[in-house]
Order: C-alpha cells, then structure tokens, then sequence
C-alpha cells in the first residue's frame, strides 16, 4: 500500500488567495483527519470525517476553512481567504476503524506558506 | 479535560547513550498513551502505545515506554541510540473509556544525536 497520500507537498501562496490540499488516505480506512501542526501551537485536529461524513469540525479554526470528502479515496482542506497566520504544516491521518486507541496512519504533510 | 505536556523541547545525546524522554498526562481514567516518531520531512509514525496490562510496552526500532499511574507519566527509553533516532517524538493520549476523548498530542520533543 502506498499509504496515505497528500499533495502538494509544499506551497507558497500569498494573502488572500484560495488553498486547496488534497489527500488520499489508505484504502479501506473509514477515518480521516486532517491536522495542523505550527510551532506554538504544536499538532492540533482539525477535522474528521468517517464515511465520508464530517463528524467533529470543532477544530476547525474559522469559517475560511472548509474540508470536504466527496468519496472514500479522496479529501480536501480549503483554506479562503488565505492569511500568514495559516502558514503550517497540514497533515492527513487515516485509520480503519473508530477507537481512539488506533494508530493512526499519517501523510508526509503540506508545508503552506502564505506571505 | 484531557491534557499532555512533554516538558523537554530539546534533548542531545551521544551516539550510544541512553535515551529517556518525559511525558505528563492528565486525565480522568487509564487512557490511550501513544508514542509517535517523525521524521524530517514526514508524517507521523506510532512508535508504541498502551492501555492497559503490563505498563512496560515495547515498541518499534528498540523503544520502550514505562506507564506510571502514581506519577502520571509514559516516558519513552532507548538504552543506546543510533544517529538514525535523530527526530521529534510526541507524546498523545486519548480514547479509553470514554470514546469521545480525541487524542491529543503533546509538543513534541526534538532530539538531537552527537556523533
């Protein structure tokens, strides 16, 4: 398996514009989640989905981030209007099954910049 | 509420030495305790974890962690380290009983290995 797949993996953009990150997590794994990482705030969650259904968004920032799972093999992280204070790394987890004891199966991560 | 604190944000050590790495919970019941390792550039990778039965876990790649109750700590070992251990290491807990508990990861502790 080519285990969770996420793209870019590096993007700079600059303020105001639109973000899209995309992943794809292991096959057959009915979770998704979708953490940012920064260096005050360390490894947060975000959102996750399961079944393609969002279950718990009370991660999610603010209104300019939306997350969408259109199907089992694919999700994205939309970041509108961008701001500096997104600049992070972005990081997709999958796992098979819901039990918090799971591991949990990460990307390599989308390192953004917004200048 | 739930809560991790890894009280070291950067440890060095020599080839060869012995590894302890600290790590402080809070939490209402015997949690989910994760040990997870990253790599410059990539995701996440569990490393171990526990919940319950024999409090000395072993994991991936020669780590062990020790859970103690009365100390409310899961500190991860290595007796001798290899320049390859050279990462950052989080800390998480989550789930148990209650399996609304997300996981939440502590900051991370960054280690350095001298040649």
């Amino acid at each position: 398996d080519a285990g969770v797949i996420q793209s870019p993996r590096h993007e700079v953009t600059e303020m105001g514009q639109e973000v899209t990150l995309r992943c794809k997590p292991i096959s057959g794994h009915d979770y998704l989640f979708w953490y940012r990482q920064t260096m005050m705030r360390g490894l947060e969650l975000l959102i996750y989905f399961n079944n393609n259904v969002p279950i718990d968004d009370s991660g999610m920032p603010e209104d300019r981030f939306s997350a969408k799972m259109p199907n089992a093999s694919f999700s994205t992280l939309k970041i509108q209007p961008s701001e500096p204070r997104d600049s992070a790394v972005y990081f997709c987890a999958s796992t098979p099954r819901q039990d918090w004891g799971n591991e949990q199966f990460f990307g390599p991560g989308t390192r953004l910049t917004v200048l | 509420a739930q809560s991790v604190t890894q009280p070291d944000i950067h440890i060095t050590v020599s080839e060869g030495a012995s590894l302890e790495l600290r790590c402080n919970y809070s939490y209402g019941a015997t949690p989910y305790l994760f040990w997870y390792v990253q790599s410059p550039g990539q995701g996440l990778q569990l490393l171990l974890k526990y919940f319950s039965g024999d409090t000395l876990v072993q994991g991936i790649k020669g780590f062990e962690a020790e859970f103690k109750r009365s100390q409310s700590s899961f500190n991860l070992r290595k007796p001798s380290v290899h320049w390859s251990d050279a990462a950052e290491y989080f800390c998480a807990v989550g789930g148990g009983r209650n399996r609304d508990d997300k996981i939440i990861f502590g900051k991370g502790t960054r280690l350095h290995i001298l040649p």
